[in-house]
């Protein structure tokens, strides 16, 4: 079955880091443009990054020299690795494969930013 | 960049056809060639309806059917059904290589 799954998400004071990570089955994540998109509770959907296949990767401007997006292909693993997190970085953290379209999506990891 | 604009709601009844509108900002949208629309059921992740304007993935219904006229994007759903009520939004690739979205329809089925 092809399936990515998220983990990594909880709690964090502002300022605080965590680290994503996103595990493909069924699909490798190497040969394939992969993105984060966040949805904030009760709000729409934010895109947050992407990674293409390249490897060349672009950020939305909020989170811009804060994440860093990036993949393991021996692990076939995506990563977000969120600094100096913020209280509007609450959401729930999706991967998905694409870079104009997003075809297959994770079930999502909740990051909160509270103190 | 500037978000998508979609209406906040729309609704219909079962067997109709409604439409939702989607409207490009500026001109940072690659042409509006790489429209999508994404239906979302509450607490479930978002699920590609149509890719490229008009294009429909295997196994979508083709009951959803995609549009462009100038820097306008539709998406329609014919032949309401209970199962389509859900968010709905659409998306744009942009010229300097990011992704935005327009901020949601809540589609209720009466």
């Amino acid at each position: 079955e092809v399936q990515l799954v998220e983990s990594g998400g909880g709690l964090t004071q502002p300022g605080g880091s965590l680290r994503l990570s996103c595990a493909a089955s069924g699909f490798t994540v190497g040969s394939n443009s992969m993105s984060w998109v966040r949805q904030a509770p009760g709000k729409g959907l934010e895109w947050v990054s992407v990674i293409y296949s390249g490897g060349s990767t672009y950020y939305t401007d909020s989170v811009k020299g804060r994440f860093t997006i990036s993949r393991d292909s021996s692990k076939n693993t995506l990563y977000l690795q969120m600094n100096n997190l913020r209280a509007e970085d609450t959401a729930v953290y999706y991967c998905a494969s694409g870079w104009k379209y997003f075809d297959l999506w994770g079930r999502g990891t909740l990051v909160t930013v509270s103190s | 960049q500037s978000a998508l604009t979609q209406p906040a709601s729309v609704s219909g009844s079962p067997g109709q056809s409604i439409t939702i509108s989607c409207i490009a900002p500026s001109s940072d949208v690659v042409g509006y060639k790489y429209v999508s629309w994404y239906q979302q059921h509450p607490g479930k992740a978002p699920k590609l309806v149509i890719y490229d304007v008009a294009n429909r993935p295997s196994g979508v219904s083709n009951r959803f059917s995609g549009s462009k006229s100038g820097n306008t994007a539709s998406l329609t759903i014919s032949g309401l059904q209970a199962e389509d009520e859900a968010d709905y939004y659409c998306s744009s690739y942009t010229t300097i290589s990011t992704v935005i979205f327009g901020g949601g329809t809540r589609l209720t089925v009466l």
